[in-house]
């Protein structure tokens, strides 16, 4: 599975969107985009996932570039519950497997 | 649905001393893993199941085993404790549709080990 890039911290205002990079310049074409996010040392929570379309749910939005090599994970609204460890995981539709690196530490203001 | 759950939350151990994770999901979710995660990093996959008799082992699998006698469950069995366990371990599972398609992954609370 393809290597994947985060910055360590970033801060965000409440009621603002947050954008969480990730740059996966070696992903293969089969790879999908995977986010998952970890509240307070609580088990990893599930966010969204995208193989080249944009995709979007009820918590968030997916941007992947066109040539794959990086996304964008945007809360459109956060809020102080969305403090939290975000995780841009790449794995490919094989596996069930899912290797987590280190992550954004997001941190929402009041 | 209570989801994945895992029993104990917290627990003490010296070394030498065994003892087994417990793990259910009330999802009737085929696949199921473990993981642990050590202080300030991300998870690693410990073993995983995708059915009922069938395990196999992921990236820190040494001394840890594992077995799948039902659906439901998925205990983790420490066999001699060393400090080197002490970590935060989960439990996830997730529908398994086969190799072209992906279900989310559901994870446990944790179980918080310290191993003296």
């Amino acid at each position: 599975d393809a290597k994947t890039t985060q910055p360590p911290s970033m801060d965000c205002a409440e009621g603002r969107a947050a954008n969480l990079p990730c740059n996966h310049s070696t992903i293969s074409g089969n790879e999908y985009v995977y986010w998952y996010r970890q509240i307070h040392s609580q088990g990893p929570q599930y966010i969204i996932h995208g193989l080249k379309n944009n995709e979007t749910n009820e918590m968030a939005s997916l941007i992947i570039t066109e040539d794959r090599k990086s996304s964008t994970l945007i809360l459109p609204h956060a809020t102080l519950r969305d403090t939290a460890v975000y995780y841009c995981i790449v794995k490919g539709a094989g596996s069930y497997q899912l290797t987590f690196g280190k992550g954004t530490k997001l941190s929402v203001i009041p | 649905n209570a989801g994945v759950t895992q029993t104990p939350k917290f627990q003490v151990l010296k070394t030498g001393q065994s003892m087994t994770l417990q793990c259910a999901q009330d999802m009737n979710h085929e696949y199921m893993s473990w993981y642990r995660q050590d202080p300030g990093m991300g998870l690693r996959l410990i073993h995983y199941s995708v059915g009922a008799g069938i395990t196999d082992q992921g990236e820190v699998p040494n001394g840890y085993n594992v077995s799948r006698s039902t659906t439901e469950d998925f205990p983790l069995r420490l066999l001699s404790a060393a400090p080197s366990q002490t970590s935060v371990y989960f439990c996830a599972s997730s529908k398994y549709s086969g190799v072209r398609s992906y279900n989310e992954q559901f994870f446990g609370p944790g179980t918080r080990l310290t191993v003296l």
